[in-house]
């Protein structure tokens, strides 16, 4: 199956610094991204869509200012917290499609703000 | 009622038994499901797809009940190795990409 990984795997930042995270798609082009959330026990929950080339769509509740969003290339997407807070701490994931049928997930990252 | 629910268990059965997981959902547009398998601490990984009344891969069987909005998922012969939590995912209506999940069922098979 397609492949697409996320960089870093795990970050622990200080409160109100910024985070970056990359997802890539290695071996398809990802037309559209997207990004969740996962808290401890919790389902995944849709943060936002990007579509390459064009601004996110973000879902409800979800503060653009605060995860932006940036789909410059069809193989890469980056997520970033700015100004995190505890309260941020959670586990990302990326998924990827290319073809709008089948969405390849990335490994996740596991943020912890402190 | 919530776009998907499920029972979080957790499902306790031995090596070898029989375990259902049921799945409803309040879409009564929704036209495709998945079950995916996620792993403790680890990205979710399709299992299957359910596009009509229901589909059979090996161990795993999925039924759907549009009547009465509901998924199930059935693993025969469990092996350790089922261990993981199965959520239910449905696609918002408009927009097929947009996946909805369940907050999932883990299962716990034990020698």
């Amino acid at each position: 199956g397609a492949v697409v990984s996320q960089h870093p795997s795990r970050v622990i930042c200080k409160s109100g610094t910024s985070v970056k995270i990359e997802c890539r798609s290695l071996d398809f082009q990802a037309t559209t991204m997207f990004w969740y959330r996962q808290f401890p026990k919790k389902s995944l929950m849709l943060m936002a869509t990007s579509n390459e080339g064009s601004k996110a769509t973000y879902e409800q509740g979800v503060e653009k200012d605060k995860f932006l969003i940036n789909h410059a290339s069809l193989t890469l997407s980056t997520l970033t917290v700015t100004s995190a807070h505890p309260e941020d701490s959670s586990f990302y994931i990326c998924s990827a499609t290319g073809d709008l049928t089948e969405q390849y997930f990335g490994p996740g990252t596991r943020l912890t703000v402190t | 009622r919530k776009e998907v629910e499920q029972d979080p268990g957790p499902f306790n059965v031995p090596e070898g038994a029989t375990v259902a997981f049921n799945c409803t959902y309040s879409n009564s547009a929704s036209q495709s499901f998945f079950w995916y398998r996620q792993d403790c601490r680890k990205e979710p990984k399709l299992l299957m797809s359910v596009y009509s009344s229901g589909n059979e891969d090996g161990r795993f069987t999925a039924q759907l009940n549009r009547a009465s909005q509901y998924i199930s998922l059935l693993i025969r012969d469990s092996k350790l190795s089922d261990s993981a939590t199965y959520l239910c995912v449905v696609p918002r209506s408009l927009g097929f990409q947009k996946l909805v999940f369940g907050t999932g069922t883990r299962l716990l098979v034990s020698p």
